[in-house]
């Protein structure tokens, strides 16, 4: 089944530098790449998400991108702000039920 | 638009007891998720139902944990006895795409499971 390995475990940047996280994937079938913020007591929150036919997608100060033949695909968050700060997981789903596997979670502070 | 709601947000109970949990998806929402999320892991589907149907119990627990959506609305998950490494959040995400095609999916806040 699908295996996604997520790097770096914790991330901390000052305020106004860029993060990046990446993430790996095992199944070549896996063709949905969505990104989730996760607060203190809340549940996840979907940020962004890449299908497996786009190279990069950006959405204000935050882009991700895909290399399908690396079976590698990373988010890139540009003018970091406190309020970035949280545990971010990547994920990667499959046509075949549609669940999604998660990796382990970055830990990313933003110091002011 | 109204999101996924869970309740309730924390249980505490001791080993060997029940506890029931119940979530309403996003409205129009036919597939459902249940994902157990471990402190400091990712979230790790359990079931997945698509309207009333199960689709994916490949990963619950079936002697302890069972989970129902009769009216292919809400859903209730069940641990019956509870262990000690029950311990965690169990999170409810819905989405609109249908299974079998991948798609947002959009999560509640979550139950926070103390076994004691």
């Amino acid at each position: 089944g699908e295996n996604v390995e997520q790097h770096p475990s914790t991330l901390s940047v000052q305020e106004g530098d860029s993060a990046v996280i990446k993430c790996t994937y095992s199944d070549s079938a896996s063709n949905y790449f969505p990104w989730y913020k996760q607060e203190l007591g809340k549940g996840p929150q979907l940020i962004i998400d890449i299908r497996s036919n786009v190279g990069e997608k950006k959405d204000q100060r935050i882009a991700v991108t895909l290399n399908k033949t690396a079976k590698h695909f990373s988010l890139h968050i540009t003018e970091t702000q406190p309020e970035d700060s949280a545990v971010y997981f990547c994920a990667a789903s499959d046509n075949q039920g549609g669940k999604l596997i998660f990796g382990q979670g970055t830990e990313l502070s933003v110091k002011p | 638009e109204a999101g996924v709601a869970q309740s309730p947000r924390y249980k505490i109970i001791e080993k060997r007891q029940s506890v029931a949990f119940w979530c309403n998806p996003i409205s129009g929402h036919a597939t459902l998720y249940w994902y157990q999320q471990i402190l400091g892991q990712g979230p790790k589907l359990l079931i997945q139902f698509q309207n009333n149907g199960v689709v994916d119990d490949s990963q619950l627990p079936k002697d302890r944990f069972s989970a129902e959506r009769l009216k292919g609305v809400d859903s209730t998950l069940k641990i019956q006895p509870a262990k000690l490494e029950d311990s965690a959040v169990y999170l409810c995400a819905s989405s609109s795409y249908p299974s079998g095609t991948a798609g947002e999916q959009y999560f509640g806040p979550g139950t926070r499971l103390t076994v004691t």
